[in-house]
């Protein structure tokens, strides 16, 4: 079964200044995607960044990236720049593509406070 | 696009009393829904799915006569919490996807604030 695996219960970060988030998780399957979703205060889940297994490249959406290591199973992400709305709980995501089991396991959870 | 709403927002009930939340795909046909339950401070937890036309498929632990999915159009699904406990009292969300494949996006609702008193 497929894991995923969330090390920061709670993060920190001055206004304007770059924090990581770590994810790591566990998986047989060679393709597949990642997310990392963030969930304000008013629990709308927001999809943030996500990751097609085959791709190399890291994927970027303005001042969120990750680092993706295939052999690692690790899936961090980066947030530039940050700001008051970037306080959340973030939460790393994987789905199998090719099966019939498509569902979403999440991790933990991370939540990221920013000082201003 | 991609508009998932989900109604009540919030709802308190009584003990033994049934419930029923809507979840609705406002611009777009969903396939498939999912059903997750989220406790305070915690992480998304899969109750269901649930593909237009056929019976849900429920989460190891999940009881299907107390949480009954009905998924009868491409565009609504319906959770029921049939005599509900304060036990069942939780944030319930769900999401939507255009297709039943593992490449097809799922578009989460606000979800719906349940207490049972």
């Amino acid at each position: 079964a497929q894991t995923v695996t969330q090390s920061q219960p709670e993060m920190s970060v001055q206004e304007a200044e770059t924090v990581t988030l770590s994810c790591t998780y566990d998986t047989s399957e060679s393709d597949y995607y990642l997310f990392w979703y963030k969930q304000p205060p008013s629990r709308q889940m927001i999809l943030v960044i996500r990751q097609e297994a085959y791709k190399q490249q890291n994927a970027t959406e303005n001042r969120f990236s990750v680092n993706f290591q295939k052999a690692a199973k690790s899936f961090s992400l980066k947030i530039s720049d940050s700001q008051l709305g970037d306080a959340a709980m973030y939460f790393c995501a994987y789905r199998r593509v090719r099966s019939s089991n498509y569902k979403l396991t999440f991790g933990k959870g991370t939540l990221l406070t920013v000082n201003p | 696009g991609a508009v998932v709403s989900q109604h009540p927002s919030r709802v308190i009930c009584k003990s033994g009393t049934s419930v029923k939340i809507e979840c609705r795909s406002l611009d777009f046909q969903a396939t498939t829904m999912f059903w997750y339950r989220q406790f305070p401070k915690q992480s998304l937890m899969l109750m269901a799915t649930s593909n237009e036309g056929s019976k849900a498929t429920y989460e190891q632990g999940v009881e299907k006569d107390k949480f009954l999915i009905n998924h009868a159009s491409l565009t609504l699904s319906t959770l029921t919490v049939t005599s509900a406990h304060p036990e069942d009292s939780s944030f319930y969300i769900c999401s939507a996807s255009r297709g039943t494949g593992g490449t097809y996006e799922q578009y989460f609702g606000p979800g719906t604030r349940l207490t049972v008193t």
